[in-house]
């Protein structure tokens, strides 16, 4: 049971590129959630996924795209990258049940020059 | 709209000593309080919620509605105990987090 899992775990970005951030949960959950944390501003979250096939936006969702591929999986898209997107992404699952205990990833560590 | 509000942005104390970590919230419905940890480079975790009201590592959390507080508290501190808390509230919008407070123990 690998809990949250997130790829990669460290990325440098030129301004202008586009990545994938990938999350997967094994643990059955309906809801999967997008962060992210900087400094000074704590856990902002980015977009969220009640169940498979529904997306949500939520704090700061501009910049960003996401996709709930399938019950596990959840990927974030930064279409063209920029520097104020330099941050610590996290993804998190929680169970229907009990959606304010959310299972957090390891986090990917982004930076965009 | 709700608001999680943590005033301290760093707090140092020495081994041994009392711990308190302020959360004040601002929710206008009835609210679910937690404090979550994340140890150096690691990933948040819950460390508390208030309807279990249970002790975790030696922290306790007394939700006060009158105050809109949740303050984490811990009697004796210890160096394993360094770490970014944050307070949290739930809502049906999901977690809404405030800014953390970055605890250090000082040996």
């Amino acid at each position: 049971n690998a809990g949250v899992t997130q790829t990669p775990k460290f990325q440098v970005l030129k301004t202008g590129q586009s990545m994938t951030l990938q999350c997967a949960q094994d643990m059955n959950h309906n809801s999967m959630y997008w962060y992210r944390q900087d400094p000074g501003m704590g856990l902002r979250l980015i977009y969220y996924s009640a169940s498979e096939g529904t997306t949500d936006k939520g704090e700061v969702p501009n910049g960003y795209n996401v996709s709930r591929l399938n019950k596990r999986e959840f990927s974030l898209r930064l279409e063209s990258a920029a520097p104020s997107q330099t941050s610590v992404y996290f993804c998190a699952s929680s169970d229907p049940d009990r959606d304010y205990e959310q299972y957090f990833g390891p986090g990917t560590r982004l930076t965009v020059t | 709209a709700q608001r999680v509000t943590q005033p301290e942005k760093l707090l140092s104390v020495f081994k041994g000593a009392p711990v308190e970590l302020k959360c004040n919230y601002s929710y206008s419905g009835s609210p679910e309080l937690f404090w979550y940890v994340q140890y150096s480079r690691q990933r948040l975790q819950l460390l508390l919620r208030h309807i279990s009201r249970e002790s975790i590592k030696g922290f306790t959390a007394d939700l006060n509605k009158g105050e809109t507080s949740f303050h984490l508290k811990k009697p004796f501190a210890q160096e394993e105990d360094s770490a970014m808390y944050y307070c949290a509230l739930g809502t049906p919008d999901g977690l809404t987090f405030g800014k953390g407070t970055h605890l250090i123990i000082q040996p």
